[in-house]
C-alpha cells in the first residue's frame, strides 16, 4: 500500500505561469517530506524540504506548502520555466536515521 | 570533489542469474543507499549500509544483498534473478546515515532488463 500519492501522473503549464505539484500521505508518523526533481538519465536531484513543525518553505521559485491536518503537501514552481520539465517525486521520512518513502513521481512539462 | 557514480549503466540478464551492480559515493560521505525504481514507480529502499554495517532494510527477499566496502563504495547482488527485478536501481550517498535527508545524493543509476 502506497504511504506516500502523487495522484497526477502528468502536468503541462505554460512557460512564466504558476505549476502546482501536489503529494498526499498517509502516515501520520512522517515528520520530514522532500521534493526531488529528475532528469532522463540522471538521479534524482534534492529540490526542497519541508519539517513537520512548518507549514511553509521557500527557495527563491520553490515552495513547499505542508497541511499536517490533511496529510497533504504540494510544491509551488513560479515563474515555471522549460528547464524545469522533469519528473518530480515528493518523499516523506520519520527524523534520524531512516529512509526516504516516494511517491510515484509527476511528469511536469513547461512549454514555452 | 566526485559525485555519486554506478556502474555498469545498462544490463541485460536472463531468469536466474546473478548480477552486482557497484556504486561509488561522494567523496567523504560514509552511507550508502540503494533504491529500486521500476518503471511507472518511485524509488523503492532496499537496504543502507553505513560504515560498512547494513543499517536498515526494506521490504526486499533475502536474494538482495549487498556489501560496503573500506572506501566506502557499495555493491548490490541479486541472486536468481526475476522478470519483474527488471528496474532502475539507485545508489544514494549520504554522510553519518542520512539523517539529513537532502545531503542525499543519488547516482544515475544501472538499467537492468531481465529476460
Amino acid at each position: 500500500d502506497q504511504q506516500v500519492k502523487q495522484n497526477s501522473p502528468s502536468l503541462s503549464v505554460q512557460e512564466g505561469r504558476i505549476s502546482i505539484l501536489n503529494c498526499d500521505y498517509t502516515n501520520s508518523m512522517f515528520d520530514y517530506f522532500l521534493w526531488y526533481k529528475k532528469y532522463p538519465a540522471e538521479g534524482p536531484t534534492f529540490l526542497i524540504s519541508i519539517s513537520s513543525i512548518k507549514d511553509k518553505n521557500e527557495d527563491g521559485r520553490f515552495t513547499v506548502f505542508l497541511n499536517k491536518s490533511a496529510k497533504h503537501l504540494s510544491l509551488h514552481i513560479v515563474p515555471s520555466q522549460p528547464g524545469d520539465s522533469a519528473v518530480y517525486f515528493c518523499a516523506a521520512s520519520f527524523s534520524g536515521n531512516t529512509p526516504l518513502v516516494f511517491g510515484k513521481g509527476t511528469r511536469l512539462s513547461v512549454i514555452a | 570533489e566526485t559525485g555519486v557514480t554506478q556502474s555498469p549503466t545498462h544490463l541485460i540478464k536472463t531468469r536466474g542469474q546473478q548480477v552486482t551492480l557497484r556504486c561509488s559515493s561522494q567523496s567523504g560521505h560514509n552511507t550508502v543507499s540503494w533504491y529500486q525504481q521500476a518503471l511507472g514507480q518511485g524509488p523503492q529502499f532496499i537496504f543502507q549500509y553505513y560504515r560498512e554495517e547494513e543499517n536498515g532494510r526494506g521490504n526486499f527477499p533475502p536474494r538482495f544483498s549487498g556489501l560496503q566496502f573500506p572506501n566506502y563504495s557499495s555493491e548490490l547482488n541479486v541472486n536468481a534473478l526475476e522478470l519483474d527485478d527488471s528496474a532502475l536501481y539507485l545508489c544514494a550517498s549520504s554522510l553519518e546515515g542520512g539523517a539529513h535527508q537532502e545531503t542525499q545524493y543519488f547516482g544515475p543509476g544501472t538499467r537492468l532488463l531481465v529476460l
